[in-house]
């Protein structure tokens, strides 16, 4: 399953929404989709899984929606820390893929 | 706390063979499925391999598939990675994950990552 995720940049001010995409190839099996923040020489952190269940610790501005082929990852109010890459995955076929990458950066 | 501790990576002629380690501890590790994702430079993210909490299933991307093989030794709390005819192309940040669920899911727990790099 292919993941393509959209924008490959978004660029946004502190405070504002931050909605980012994540289409699937083919549908992904009982939403086994997953979101990870990733920061410059860190290792990614789990966000949200079952397309929209939030970790433990994740803020309640960071929700996954989305089924099927269409996922997407709305930040509500974007704090400083929040400027970073998001990577979608899924998990419902035996072949893990992520997507690409939305880099969301201070306008 | 969950603690996933990489090592084993460096530099490696194309060709060569390197095994990498991860220590876990923090959770019960015998009774968590576990996967390798790695991260070639300026890129993104691409899952590797998984394995089973008993070790007795194990996954594989196509690019890795018959060169690399992934093991655990639950009595160690410790998951390997051996890596061999490694080509250029597999030169990256190796990342040991700890699977949320079952074997091939969603990452809960990420390690700090080792550096491979392949080249003459």
């Amino acid at each position: 399953i292919v993941l393509t995720q959209s924008p490959g940049t978004l660029s946004l001010s502190p405070g504002e929404r931050g909605t980012l995409s994540c289409r699937a190839s083919q549908s992904v099996g009982a939403n086994n989709l997953a979101w990870y923040q990733q920061k410059p020489g860190q290792a990614p952190r789990l966000l949200i899984y079952g397309a929209s269940s939030r970790a433990t610790g994740i803020p309640d501005r960071f929700s996954g929606s989305g089924s099927g082929t269409d996922f997407t990852l709305t930040i509500s109010r974007l704090e400083p820390e929040d400027f970073a890459v998001y990577y979608c995955q899924q998990y419902g076929s035996s072949s893990l893929t992520f997507g690409g990458g939305t880099k969301v950066e201070i306008k | 706390e969950v603690q996933l501790l990489d090592s084993g990576g460096g530099l490696v002629q194309p060709g060569g063979s390197l095994r990498l380690s991860c220590a876990a501890s923090g959770f019960a590790f015998s009774t968590y499925a576990m996967s390798w994702v790695r991260q070639a430079p300026g890129e993104g993210l691409e899952w590797v391999s998984a394995i089973s909490d008993s070790g007795g299933t194990t996954y594989y991307a196509d690019s890795v598939k018959g060169r690399f093989t992934i093991s655990r030794d639950n009595s160690k709390n410790t998951l390997y990675l051996q890596m061999n005819s490694l080509r250029a192309e597999d030169t990256a940040v190796y990342y040991c994950a700890k699977d949320g669920r079952y074997t091939g899911s969603y990452v809960d727990y990420w390690g700090q990552g080792t550096l491979v790099t392949v080249s003459s």
